[in-house]
């Protein structure tokens, strides 16, 4: 079974609009953490934000948060107010355990903002 | 400034002709790692390090070798490279005991494998 699911392969918004991206996990350890990465056109991989486990509330960086669903084991993107700027590759990915920095990823979704 | 070096950027090579893809840290990060990318299948951990002289498999390690001797270093070897290890290669490193954890990642390196 795959540990991290992006069922969307591309998603389109409109500039200005908020947008969500899906993540489901699996996992039987207790402590881990979620990861989104992003991925412009240009291919560098650029961390965009983190929750853990055991985090209460839900994290936010910005324009990013993150709706954590624990008992659902999802953890989607949201994107608010997207910009033409967000049209990238978007990975998901999940450790397992601490002290042991190991990331496995999701497949991705492809978002494409339009004017 | 604190980051991840990976070379060459790209590189075109012939089946068969050994090769080395460079990686440097300059954060003092115990940890590092090589994946590759395909399209469709994210990214895939090729081999890890926890720290120097301990390195262990990933997901897809065949045809890969790595070596640790420095703390900053971490280069991936393909010995005899094969089509299809095509791809695009990152490397990564990270600090364990962070409240994160989080990966580094260099820029990346396009190989093709003719």
């Amino acid at each position: 079974a795959q540990k991290i699911t992006q069922t969307q392969p591309g998603m389109f918004v409109q500039e200005k609009e908020a947008v969500t991206l899906d993540c489901t996990y699996d996992t039987s350890d207790p402590s881990y953490g979620l990861f989104w990465y992003k991925q412009p056109s240009s291919g560098e991989m650029i961390f965009l934000i983190y929750q853990g486990s055991y985090d209460q509330q839900n994290a936010t960086e910005g324009r990013y948060s993150l709706n954590f669903q624990k008992a659902r084991k999802s953890a989607n993107l949201v994107i608010s107010a997207s910009q033409l700027g967000d049209s990238a590759m978007y990975f998901c990915a999940m450790r397992e355990g601490f002290g042991y920095s190991t990331l496995t990823f999701g497949k991705g979704t492809m978002l494409l903002v339009s004017p | 400034e604190a980051q991840v070096t990976q070379n060459p950027r790209y590189l075109i090579t012939v089946t068969g002709k050994k090769l080395t893809v460079t990686c440097s840290q300059n954060m003092n990060h115990e940890y590092m790692s090589w994946y590759r990318q395909d399209p469709g299948l994210g990214l895939r951990q090729i081999y890890y390090s926890m720290n120097v002289e301990v390195t262990d498999k990933g997901d897809v390690p065949e045809g890969y070798k790595v070596s640790r001797k420095e703390k900053r270093n971490f280069p991936l070897i393909l010995e005899s490279p094969s089509p299809n290890q095509t791809s695009l290669y990152f490397c990564a490193s990270s600090s364990p005991g962070t409240k994160e954890e989080k990966l580094f990642f260099g820029s990346g390196t396009q190989l093709s494998v003719l």
